[in-house]
């Protein structure tokens, strides 16, 4: 298996342009997360999906941010309008059976929002 | 909110020393684990250790958890240049959540 993909590796838009950043876990997972790193904050869990389902997306900073999940192969989060506080490193994980499992990542979307 | 805060922030270590990282935690969890992150790259999961086991082995790598101190320590023996990265432990608890800390930044020197 490829591992988890995530796509693009790096975007640069201009604020209040729209971004989407996709995923593709690793089959046969039926635990997906987005998580936000930056050197302030660190990594932060943005949503949980379960079974393609949101369970937690209490981490999910305003209504600007959303995440889909419309099958078991393939997530999507998208920013819109973006703003340059949402500059980060995006991170798309999988794992088998939720937190209490080894949680593969992606290689990673680098945003820069000017 | 971050769960797990790892200490030192930072260590540079000569190559064929050990490596002694540690995860202080604040509420009573279910398993913590280990991943490494290599600078521009994902994270890469090390060792989960269970909140009923003590200690945990994986090659150069062992693990400690003491539940009644909240604390678990990451040891790597024998270091290695290719060990240079950022270590951050996770835990899930109460919460369900899988909460890292800021991570540990480890130097080795050739």
């Amino acid at each position: 298996d490829a591992g988890v993909i995530q796509s693009p590796r790096h975007e640069v838009t201009e604020m209040g342009q729209e971004v989407t950043l996709r995923c593709k876990p690793i089959s046969g997972h039926n635990s997906l997360f987005w998580y936000r790193q930056t050197m302030m904050r660190g990594l932060e869990l943005l949503i949980y999906f379960n079974n393609n389902v949101p369970i937690d997306d209490s981490g999910m900073p305003e209504d600007r941010f959303s995440a889909k999940m419309p099958n078991a192969s393939f997530s999507t989060l998208k920013i819109q309008p973006s703003e340059p506080r949402d500059s980060a490193v995006y991170f798309c994980a999988s794992s088998l059976q939720g937190y209490n499992t080894e949680a593969f990542f992606g290689q990673g979307t680098r945003l820069t929002v000017v | 909110s971050q769960q797990g805060e790892e200490d030192p922030q930072a260590l540079s270590i000569q190559e064929g020393e050990n490596a002694t990282m540690n995860c202080s935690y604040k509420t009573s969890i279910n398993n913590l684990q280990w991943y490494r992150q290599n600078s521009g790259r994902g994270l890469v999961h090390l060792i989960l250790i269970r909140s009923n086991e003590r200690e945990k082995h994986s090659g150069r790598l062992r693990v400690t958890l003491d539940t009644s101190k909240k604390s678990s320590s990451l040891l790597i023996t024998a270091s290695r240049a290719a060990d240079t990265a950022s270590y951050f432990c996770a835990t899930t608890g109460g919460s369900e959540k899988l909460v890292f800390g800021k991570g540990t930044k480890l130097t080795v020197n050739p």
